[in-house]
């Protein structure tokens, strides 16, 4: 049972403008929720990451926004550059921390 | 969906023993494989990456005497915690990388396992 779900495999975005990727979870227990990108022939790292206390959370050009009453995450990358071209994963923690990973996105950033 | 399984999910330890973590590709042979450890609240630090057949890369500052990698075969890795101490407890979790049939962009994440030295 997918508990976090990401519906869009892929997303392509002009140099410049607003990418907008997001994640849906079923579990109203979740109280952290995490962003990672993930380059080809490398693992996953860390982007960004949201506690269930708040609805925002800004790093740069990285932007979490969290909907807890639709149970809704979103990553805003503004403005979009090539090199952010990944796969990018929402991840999210119960109380325990275990964690609970979507099937990613595919972002391409075209110049 | 790809599936990676770990296992065990939760397991408590004696100060002093070793514990062996699985990490299985059910449905694809994984290349590669990544070992991660999360404190609480905090992101996934890498400690490793593992080619099937080959010695695994450690990450700096990750004792690599301490976490033995194995990786067998294309189905399977392991991380073995050995000695283990209460600083070691944290969530330890596998990520796979599969080979032809899947795009090379993508990773699979196994359920991650929870040790607790006592």
């Amino acid at each position: 049972d997918q508990q976090v779900k990401q519906n869009s495999p892929s997303l392509s975005v002009q140099e410049g403008r607003i990418s907008i990727l997001n994640c849906d979870y079923t579990n109203s227990m979740f109280d952290y929720f995490l962003w990672y990108k993930k380059y080809p022939a490398e693992g996953p790292t860390f982007l960004i990451s949201i506690s269930s206390i708040k609805d925002k959370n800004e790093d740069g050009r990285f932007t979490v926004f969290l909907n807890k009453s639709a149970k809704h995450l979103s990553l805003h990358i503004v403005p979009s550059q090539p090199g952010d071209s990944a796969v990018y994963f929402c991840a999210a923690n119960d109380e325990s921390g275990q964690f609970y990973f979507g099937t990613g996105t595919s972002l391409t950033v075209i110049p | 969906g790809a599936v990676v399984s770990q296992h065990p999910s939760r397991v408590i330890c004696k100060s002093g023993t070793s514990v062996k973590i699985e990490c299985r590709s059910l449905d694809f042979q994984a290349t590669t494989m990544f070992w991660y450890r999360q404190f609480p609240k905090q992101s996934l630090m890498l400690m490793a990456t593992s080619n099937e057949g080959s010695k695994a890369t450690y990450e700096q500052g990750v004792e690599k005497d301490k976490f033995l990698i194995n990786h067998a075969s294309l189905t399977l890795s392991t991380l073995t915690v050995t000695s283990a101490h209460p600083e070691d407890s944290s969530f330890y979790i596998c990520s796979a990388r599969s080979r032809g049939g899947f795009p090379d962009t993508e990773a699979f994440f196994g359920q991650g396992t929870r040790l607790t030295v006592v």
